[in-house]
């Protein structure tokens, strides 16, 4: 039983092309985040919603919209997608706002 | 800005001894600590935390130490497994933002049997 789950775990795709990934978690959360892991290896929070609403949002190009049907589900959608955005993406569940995240596999998008 | 830093890339210990991984911050106000392990091809899993308020928190074979004077925590496997060979981040939430979490560039820990 997948506790946070991502689709698709590898993403290749061309520069100017429109990708989404997928997350759920099954562990009845209400808080899911998005974080960028670059190059670098720095984790970097992007976007968190709680109960569905909008509760971070970094600075990140308006190329990233996030979406958040229900509690158990957030989507990333990019569009236009560069060079730079090749990165792994994760996501990431807690309870409230509790400090423990449950990160799901990540999704390692290559753009060429 | 870097407010959580981990100075060492990677470390390598022997089996059955002792790893200590640190960490250091430069944000007073954070006042709760995590640390997470990652394995390749996967997602970051959380492992222990401490609150400011302590300066020792244990969990089997790991402790985490916290100097808050020195702005410094620290992380000790005792003993060390290979199994434990892994991508460790310490990360810490930023109070007033959400609680969003600041991680650290990550130390890779290498457990040579």
């Amino acid at each position: 039983d997948t506790a946070v789950s991502q689709t698709p775990k590898y993403l290749v795709t061309q520069m100017g092309n429109d990708k989404s990934i997928k997350c759920e978690q099954n562990l009845g959360h209400d808080t899911m985040y998005w974080y960028k892991q670059d190059s670098k290896k720095f984790l970097k929070i992007m976007f968190s919603y709680n109960n569905k609403e909008l509760i971070i949002n970094e600075t990140v190009p308006n190329r990233f919209s996030p979406k958040s049907p229900d509690k158990a589900h957030l989507n990333l959608h990019i569009n236009s997608l560069e060079l730079g955005d090749s990165a792994v993406y994760f996501c990431a569940s807690s309870q409230g706002v509790l400090y423990e995240q449950y990160f799901g596999p990540g999704t390692r998008l290559t753009v060429t | 800005d870097q407010q959580v830093k981990q100075n060492s890339p990677s470390l390598s210990v022997q089996e059955g001894r002792i790893s200590i991984l640190n960490c250091d911050y430069t944000n007073s106000m954070f006042d709760y600590f995590l640390w997470y392990k990652k394995y390749p091809a996967e997602g970051p899993t959380f492992l222990i935390s401490i609150s400011s308020i302590k300066d020792k928190n244990e969990d089997g074979r790991f402790t985490v130490f916290l100097n808050k004077s020195a702005k410094h925590l620290s992380l000790h496997i005792v003993p060390s497994q290979p199994g434990d060979s892994a991508v460790y981040f310490c990360a810490a939430p930023l109070v007033g933002s959400n609680y969003k979490l600041t991680f650290g560039k990550g130390t890779l820990l290498t457990v040579n049997p």
